[in-house]
């Protein structure tokens, strides 16, 4: 049980582009979904949290315009790196959890390359 | 000082050995403490979840917690080359927003 899905796993695309990925709890209601950034052997960095129906809490320093998330229903929220630049270059984790108090279980991470 | 401090390694043994990885942490509000296990390019996999002190096994797996001394452990038995990956500890305080601090992780390499 606690399947997370992430989709793409990887992407690579142009400078300026607009990139989404979706992050789906399979076989659970997530109330809340987290977005992470994992630069290479480093550890996550959280960039914002979202529950349904809410906006999402963005980390001090993530550009809100920059990384936009939904979380239209109990198990998908996307993340959206709009005109996306090579800094933007990392791998995306998403997160989910059912209650507060329980561990998030992860999807397995989208790889961004902007070329 | 950080809240959680995990060394980096890589922590390299060989296969069958018993492989000791630990977390220390300045928060004494931290009540629930996990294990992950993350393979490159994968993302973590919830490996243990232990609520306030003491000790829970899982198979080859012990997670240990220590909070008059701040300190947490995950031992693995019998160590396999499959068990190379880095580890991430995590914790976090009841209440609020549950949202738990996580370790930098620690590369393990079981060689055969």
């Amino acid at each position: 049980g606690a399947v997370v899905s992430q989709h793409p796993s990887w992407v690579i695309c142009k400078s300026g582009t607009s990139v989404k990925i979706e992050c789906r709890s399979l076989d659970f209601q997530a109330t809340t979904m987290f977005w992470y950034r994992q630069f290479p052997k480093q550890s996550l960095m959280l960039m914002a949290t979202s529950n349904e129906g809410s906006k999402a809490t963005y980390e001090q320093g993530v550009e809100k315009d920059k990384f936009l998330i939904n979380h239209a229903s109990l198990t998908l929220s996307t993340l959206t790196v709009t005109s996306a630049h090579p800094e933007d270059s990392s791998f995306y984790i998403c997160s989910a959890k059912t209650v507060p108090d329980q561990p998030q279980h992860f999807g397995d991470g989208t790889r961004l390359s902007i070329l | 000082q950080k809240e959680v401090e995990q060394d980096p390694g890589p922590l390299s043994v060989p296969e069958g050995a018993i492989v000791s990885l630990n977390c220390t942490y300045s928060n004494s509000a931290f009540q629930y403490f996990m294990w992950y296990r993350q393979y490159s390019r994968k993302g973590p996999e919830l490996l243990m979840y232990t609520y306030s002190s003491g000790n829970k096994e899982d198979g080859r797996f012990t997670a240990q917690v220590d909070k008059s001394s701040k300190y947490i452990s995950l031992f693995i038995r019998d160590s396999q080359p499959s068990d190379s990956a880095t580890y991430l500890c995590a914790m976090g305080a009841s209440g609020g927003s549950y949202i738990p601090t996580f370790g930098r992780g620690t590369s393990l390499i079981v060689h055969p």
